[in-house]
């Protein structure tokens, strides 16, 4: 089945304690993506890669890293999380940048940060 | 700047009844537009894409339909059931963005029995 995973579903952890939330397709898509979605603000882009060794910053990047050593996995990685970082995470990927392509995303992430 | 405005904001109605929602953009040069579905606390998934030439599109009881001259997209939910209980998410992409998408912040709708 495609799909994008995303691991842990849920977390609560500490502030400045470094956490890694995972993210895979089973796709082949070349393009991947980080969004945190909070209430009244809709989904925002915090980091995109266009493929392997790839990535750029989108909208809202600060306190976030992430890597793309491989198709497949788009890691989100939190050095020193902060509670302003408290948000429902989504990791989305496509094919392409066509006109018509697809965007799939994750089930997402609850994160909570104390 | 690009920009989605999504109305209304929330939406109830009854079970069994038609509903429209309303998506209005700034985004150029246009690409493409996408209405998702997101149920609560679940990622969104896609109902519709549309590129300029297309100005209807449907998935089952869900209708979109897109003026690009006037940059108003719409979708239209026929007969509603409570499983259409949710967010639903325009986003428009420009061409030459590569994969930027520009969401909307969504409208959601409460179906009751």
């Amino acid at each position: 089945e495609a799909q994008v995973t995303q691991n842990p579903r849920y977390l609560i952890t500490v502030t400045g304690k470094k956490l890694t939330v995972t993210c895979s397709q089973n796709m082949n898509h070349e393009y991947m993506s980080w969004y945190r979605q909070d209430p009244g603000l809709g989904l925002r882009q915090i980091y995109y890669s266009m493929n392997v060794e790839v990535t750029d910053k989108g909208d809202v990047p600060e306190g976030y890293k992430v890597s793309r050593k491989e198709k497949r996995n788009f890691p989100l990685i939190l050095e020193s999380p902060s509670p302003n970082q408290t948000s429902l995470y989504f990791c989305a990927s496509s094919l392409s940048s066509g006109q018509n392509t697809e965007a799939f995303f994750g089930q997402g992430t609850r994160l909570t940060v104390v | 700047k690009n920009q989605v405005e999504q109305s209304p904001q929330s939406l109830i109605i009854l079970e069994g009844k038609n509903c429209t929602l309303q998506c209005n953009y700034t985004v150029s040069p246009f690409s493409n537009l996408r209405w998702y579905k997101q149920d609560t606390g679940r990622g969104p998934v896609s109902l519709t894409i549309m590129t300029f030439s297309e100005n209807t599109k449907s998935n089952g009881r869900y209708t979109a339909t897109l003026d690009a001259d006037t940059k108003q997209s719409s979708l239209h939910i026929t007969a509603s059931q409570l499983s259409d209980s949710a967010s639903y998410i325009c986003v428009v992409s420009a061409i030459n963005s590569g994969y930027a998408l520009n969401f909307g912040k969504g409208t959601s709708l409460l179906v009751t029995p």
